[in-house]
């Protein structure tokens, strides 16, 4: 089956630093999400990217679909942005695949 | 913006039990999901339902489980005899087009103790 790799596993960051993740998948997909975990446990949808960029506020993400990877940009993180960021990608049909996760930790 | 909600939020059950997880799709989506993280992993697909049916699901839907759309707002993941190693977080999702055209919104999840 389709391998999703992020790296990497554990960030930690000062508030208001950049930073970039990464997610690599072994396959051709159709589908692209990103999401981030709350230390609640919910999954928040931050883009739906099958290739392409986008924008919202601080956070962007390129998918290279032709090259099997995904990044995701946080630029001025604040510790709200601190939790697991989870991509995941859609393997036969509706199966989707999720990576181990980017664990983001940011200090004030 | 609508948004997926899934009951209970936290479900204790005694092993060997059978539970009920349930789910509220968005009201115009045709496709749905149940996922399942246990603590500290990745999330782990488990099965796809379409029209009624099981369209897809993964080596950890044994017979064990069950979903059911039992009216035309809910969408329930039934698990029988409950194992210690069910303990997780149980994430119902919808999307309103299947296959790869649109994207997957998730409830806040039931969290699950096998007891």
């Amino acid at each position: 089956g389709i391998q999703v790799e992020q790296s990497p596993p554990d960030l930690i960051l000062q508030e208001g630093a950049n930073s970039t993740l990464r997610c690599n998948f072994s396959d051709s997909v159709n589908n692209l999400q990103w999401f981030h975990q709350n230390p609640w446990g919910q999954l928040i949808n931050l883009f739906y990217i099958p290739s392409g960029t986008k924008q919202n506020g601080r956070l962007s993400a390129t998918t290279v679909a032709t090259e099997r990877y995904s990044l995701l940009y946080i630029s001025s993180s604040q510790t709200t942005d601190s939790g697991v960021y989870f991509c995941a990608v859609l393997y036969n049909n509706n199966d989707m695949r999720f990576g181990a996760g980017t664990r983001l930790t940011v200090k004030p | 913006e609508p948004e997926v909600t899934q009951t209970p939020s936290h479900q204790v059950t005694q092993m060997g039990q059978e539970v009920i997880l349930r789910c509220v799709p968005i009201s115009n989506h045709l496709y749905f999901y149940w996922y399942r993280q246990i603590l500290g992993q990745k999330v782990e697909f488990l099965v796809s339902f379409y029209n009624n049916e099981i369209s897809e699901k993964s080596e950890i839907f044994d017979d064990q489980f069950s979903v059911e759309r039992p009216d035309g707002s809910n969408f329930t993941l039934k698990i029988r005899s409950t194992k210690l190693e069910d303990s997780a977080m149980y994430f119902c999702a919808s999307s309103q087009g299947g296959f790869s055209n649109q994207p997957q919104h998730f409830g806040d999840g039931t969290r699950l103790s096998i007891l």
